[in-house]
């Protein structure tokens, strides 16, 4: 069974520091992927990663996926407080595209 | 990307009552899917629903308590049947896109139904 684990679940950053968020998961997969949602809305698609190494990034975020070590990570730089929602990683089942989702970090960012 | 679109937004409804959340894309998909948030936490995938077939549940969550229909391939409904306060939750519909219409693999979500059983 597919199992997805993020951390930290909360984060509270200051403006300008950098950070990363963390998404391991157990089994194979083809498919990572990173949403935000803000409060009471839907979730954003950020990032798909589909292959060992793949590096993406935009604006202040930056995901990369290792999937020998079944990792990805999600990389903040400069934090504003405009990133402040919450950040789920999401990976594809083997068994077609289904997802599971992590837990979620919540990340505020303080001025 | 996918235009989604979910009705009704929100509802409050009594214990012992259903509710039928709508989901209309604005493309043809094969793949749909529906996932419940409830407060708090993350999102649990509650069954895949394709055209022309029956859909599929994941473990817990079954058809007598979430009746899906997927008429076409732009619309699906499901059915929050003989509801009780624990069902209170966001309910959201997400599509994956076919490669012809943007990154492969790409699975958009729609706005959600905040749904708050008493």
């Amino acid at each position: 069974e597919l199992k997805v684990e993020q951390n930290p679940l909360f984060l509270s950053m200051q403006e300008g520091k950098n950070y990363t968020i963390y998404c391991n998961y157990s089994t194979t997969s083809d498919r990572l992927y990173w949403y935000r949602q803000d409060p009471g809305k839907s979730l954003e698609s950020l990032f798909v990663l589909l292959s060992n190494g793949a590096v993406k990034q935009e604006g202040r975020l930056m995901a990369s996926l290792d999937t020998k070590a079944r990792l990805s990570t999600l990389h903040i730089t400069a934090a504003v407080h405009d990133l402040s929602a919450t950040y789920f990683c999401a990976v594809g089942s083997e068994y077609g595209n289904k997802l599971v989702f992590g837990a979620g970090t919540i990340l505020r960012v303080k001025s | 990307s996918a235009v989604i679109s979910q009705k009704p937004s929100r509802d409050i409804c009594q214990r012992g009552t259903s509710l039928t959340i709508q989901c209309q894309v604005d493309s043809q998909v094969t793949m749909m899917f529906w996932y419940r948030q409830q407060p708090g936490q993350s999102l649990t995938l509650i069954a895949t629903a394709n055209q022309g077939s029956e859909a599929t549940y994941e473990s817990g969550f079954v058809i007598d308590k979430f009746p899906i229909s997927r008429p076409n391939l732009t619309f699906s409904t499901l059915t929050v049947s003989n509801m009780s306060p624990e069902d209170s939750s966001i309910y959201l519909c997400s599509v994956e896109l076919p490669p012809n219409r943007g990154v492969w693999y790409e699975q958009y979500f729609g706005p959600g139904t905040r749904l708050t059983v008493t």
